[in-house]
C-alpha cells in the first residue's frame, strides 16, 4: 500500500469554481502534510502546509487535516486558469523523509 | 524567503560522461538535502537524503557510486551522474529543509539532464 495517495484525477473546473483534492495516508505515525504545486516543465512549489487538525485557510486555499480518518484535502476557491497545475500532496513520516503522492492534475477552464 | 537554486538547469552530454549538479539554499541554512528525479508524468522519487558534513543515505535501488552527493556545507549540495547513460536521462531536483520550520522542503527548480 502507498504511504500517500491521492484521488486520480484529472479534475477540470470552470473558473471561479472550488477545486477539491483529496489525499489519504496510511501512516498514523505521520505529522506534517503538504501541498505542493507543480506546474509542467517546473518543480514543485510550496503552497500550504498543515500540522494539526482542522482547517487552515491561506488566500484562496484551505487546507483540512484530520488525523483520526487519515485523511488531507485542499480547496481552491475561485479557481482561476493560472491555478491549472498538478498538486501533489505529501507528508511525512517519522524520519523527516516526505511521501508523495502521484499527484492530481487540475485544469481550470475559463 | 527560503529560495533554492539549481545549476545547471538544463545539461546535454554524451553517454559515458560525469555531470555534477549543484544545488543551494540562498537564504537558510539547510540541515538536510534531498534529491529526487522525476521521469514524465510520473511523481518525484527520492533518490538520496544528505547532511551537511556526512554521507548520504540511498534509498533503496539508487547506486551510490553512480550517483555521488557531497553536502559540503549548510547551503550546499552537490549530485554527480557518473558514467551516464541515456537511461539516466531524467529530470533531477533538490530540495533543502529548515528542522525549525518542521520538514518543510523547498524545492529548487531542477535540472534537466539529456544523455545522448
Amino acid at each position: 500500500q502507498k504511504e500517500v495517495e491521492q484521488n486520480s484525477g484529472p479534475l477540470s473546473v470552470p473558473e471561479g469554481a472550488i477545486a477539491s483534492l483529496n489525499c489519504t495516508y496510511s501512516d498514523r505515525g505521520s505529522q506534517s502534510f503538504f501541498w505542493y504545486r507543480q506546474y509542467s516543465g517546473k518543480s514543485p512549489e510550496l503552497i500550504m502546509s498543515i500540522y494539526s487538525n482542522g482547517d487552515k485557510e491561506d488566500g484562496r486555499f484551505t487546507a483540512q487535516l484530520n488525523k483520526a480518518s487519515q485523511y488531507v484535502s485542499l480547496l481552491i476557491r475561485d479557481s482561476q486558469p493560472s491555478d491549472s497545475a498538478t498538486y501533489l500532496c505529501a507528508g511525512s513520516l517519522n524520519d523527516y523523509k516526505l511521501s508523495f503522492g502521484a499527484g492530481t492534475t487540475v485544469t481550470v477552464r475559463a | 524567503g527560503a529560495v533554492v537554486s539549481q545549476h545547471p538547469s538544463r545539461v546535454i552530454c554524451k553517454s559515458g560522461t560525469s555531470v555534477k549538479i549543484e544545488c543551494r539554499s540562498l537564504d537558510f541554512q539547510a540541515t538536510t538535502m534531498f534529491w529526487y528525479r522525476q521521469f514524465p508524468k510520473k511523481s518525484l522519487m527520492l533518490m538520496a537524503t544528505s547532511n551537511e558534513g556526512s554521507k548520504a543515505t540511498y534509498e533503496q535501488g539508487v547506486e551510490k557510486d553512480k550517483f555521488l552527493i557531497n553536502h559540503a556545507s549548510l547551503t550546499l549540495s552537490t549530485l554527480t551522474v557518473t558514467s551516464a547513460h541515456p537511461e539516466d536521462s531524467s529530470f533531477y531536483i533538490c530540495s533543502a529543509s529548515r528542522a525549525l520550520r518542521g520538514y518543510e522542503q523547498y524545492f529548487g527548480p531542477g535540472t534537466r539532464l539529456t544523455v545522448t
